[in-house]
């Protein structure tokens, strides 16, 4: 099974500005979570999609937001992005059709805002 | 807030030592535990998970854990580490009912001296 996979893998953007992100999960898995990394704060949950419906969100501000389609891929849009933005994105699906399960994680976006 | 302590953050071992890496979480509740590791250049994957059952969890590449409730604990283990372990290690907790959200710790960097 092919695994977790993210487009693009490293994005440049200027201040201000908007991007989205894309996550296609392991076929069959219809959960996904978004995670922000940095040096500093570490992994944070941002949000968790589950049949086309966010069923979990982190602390983070609006700007942050998500979506999944029917076919379990999800997409992430950060609007006016800040410099504090930069950060490796990484999406993780799972089955999640009870608990408990385990996530599995792709390899990220690397996100610079200048 | 939940949180998850891991209490170094680099260990430098040698080849054949043994290894133990600290993990603690702050959550009466129940919790499913988990051990992710990074290797260089690499994306985050799965090393073990405790559910329920057995408190001792063997994962992938000898290692272990151990969930000690009391302690509020999820050390992982293992006998003789390899220069091939040289990686990022988190620990991660989701509380039972959170969908999708794994709360991580700062992680350890494990460096192995050939």
């Amino acid at each position: 099974k092919a695994g977790v996979t993210q487009t693009p893998r490293y994005l440049i953007k200027t201040r201000g500005q908007q991007v989205t992100l894309s996550c296609s999960p392991i076929s069959g898995h219809r959960s996904v979570s978004w995670y922000q990394q940095t040096p500093g704060q570490g992994l944070q949950f941002l949000f968790e999609y589950f049949s086309e419906t966010q069923r979990n969100k982190g602390n983070f501000p609006g700007r942050f937001s998500g979506r999944q389609f029917s076919n379990s891929r999800s997409e992430m849009n950060v609007s006016t992005l800040e410099l504090g933005d930069s950060a490796l994105y990484l999406c993780a699906s799972s089955l999640a059709n009870a608990q408990p399960y385990e996530q599995y994680f792709g390899p990220g976006t690397r996100l610079t805002v200048t | 807030a939940q949180s998850v302590s891991q209490h170094n953050h680099h260990v430098i071992l040698s080849e054949a030592a043994s290894l133990e890496l600290g993990c603690n979480y702050s959550y009466g509740g129940t919790v499913n535990l988990f051990w992710y590791v990074q290797y260089p250049g690499q994306h985050l994957q799965l090393l073990l998970k405790y559910f329920s059952g057995d408190p001792l969890v063997k994962g992938i590449k000898g290692f272990e854990a151990e969930f000690i409730k009391s302690k509020f604990s999820f050390n992982l283990r293992k006998p003789s580490v390899q220069w091939s372990d040289t990686a990022e290690y988190f620990c991660a907790v989701m509380v039972r009912g959170s969908q999708g959200n794994l709360i991580f710790g700062k992680g350890t960097k494990l460096s192995v001296k050939p």
